[in-house]
């Protein structure tokens, strides 16, 4: 019973690297979401994504950041050229349909550390 | 101003203290989810709520509307609820817009 698998669920990187996040959704969900939860922040919403489509992409950063939930596999953020303000809790979380009535699944984070 | 305010932010009660958390929002919603965050750990939906009262365990969620409020109460607390609680207001877009949370700790 396979909960939202996310991995790494630690991560350093040096500044300047690419950091990339996955995450598997729940069997039976199409819809993807990842947050993020800045130290002594609260979490924000970042973009929310279904198969091959991006939905709202309203809270990610302009630069350096992209997400994407392919066909086939898991959901990607990706972090490129990585500062230490990107060093945070990702947090994905799946629904299996857009909507009311229905609950959403998170899953258990992503520590990225920037050095 | 955020669009989901919660209070306390801090919190510590002992151990069999019944404890409540409130939580305003701003947004028009489809649903409201309480959320449970244990130090260094994931993030778990306690309730989802889009009307009246639920009811789990010790726990217990309300929610008003109309005056766009919601409370989490835990009755006989516990030092393993020692937490942080997240209110969390879902829009019709399918978008969170998140509280700061309420840290939780009981203590024995």
């Amino acid at each position: 019973n396979a909960g939202v698998m996310q991995n790494p669920r630690h991560l350093v990187r040096r500044r300047g690297q690419e950091a990339r996040l996955r995450c598997s959704p729940m069997k039976g969900h199409s819809h993807v979401y990842w947050y993020r939860q800045l130290p002594e922040e609260g979490l924000k919403f970042m973009v929310y994504l279904q198969k091959e489509n991006i939905i709202d992409e309203s809270g990610m950063p302009k630069e350096r950041f992209s997400a994407e939930f392919p066909k086939e596999g898991p959901s990607i953020l990706r972090i490129q050229q990585v500062v230490r303000g990107d060093s945070a809790a990702y947090f994905c979380a799946s629904s299996p349909q857009q909507g009311t009535g229905n609950t959403i699944y998170f899953g258990e984070g992503s520590w990225l550390t920037v050095v | 101003k955020n669009e989901v305010e919660q209070s306390p932010q801090n919190l510590t009660a002992q151990e069999g203290e019944f404890i409540t958390i409130n939580c305003s929002y701003s947004v028009g919603i489809s649903a409201l989810h309480w959320l449970q965050q244990h130090p260094g750990g994931g993030i778990v939906s306690l309730f989802m709520l889009s009307s009246g009262k639920k009811k789990h365990g010790r726990l217990i969620a309300t929610i008003n509307i109309q005056e766009k409020h919601s409370s989490l109460h835990i009755t006989a607390s516990h030092p393993r609820d020692s937490a942080v609680y997240i209110c969390a207001a879902l829009n019709t877009g399918n978008q969170f817009y998140f509280g700061t949370g309420t840290s939780l700790t009981v203590i024995p």
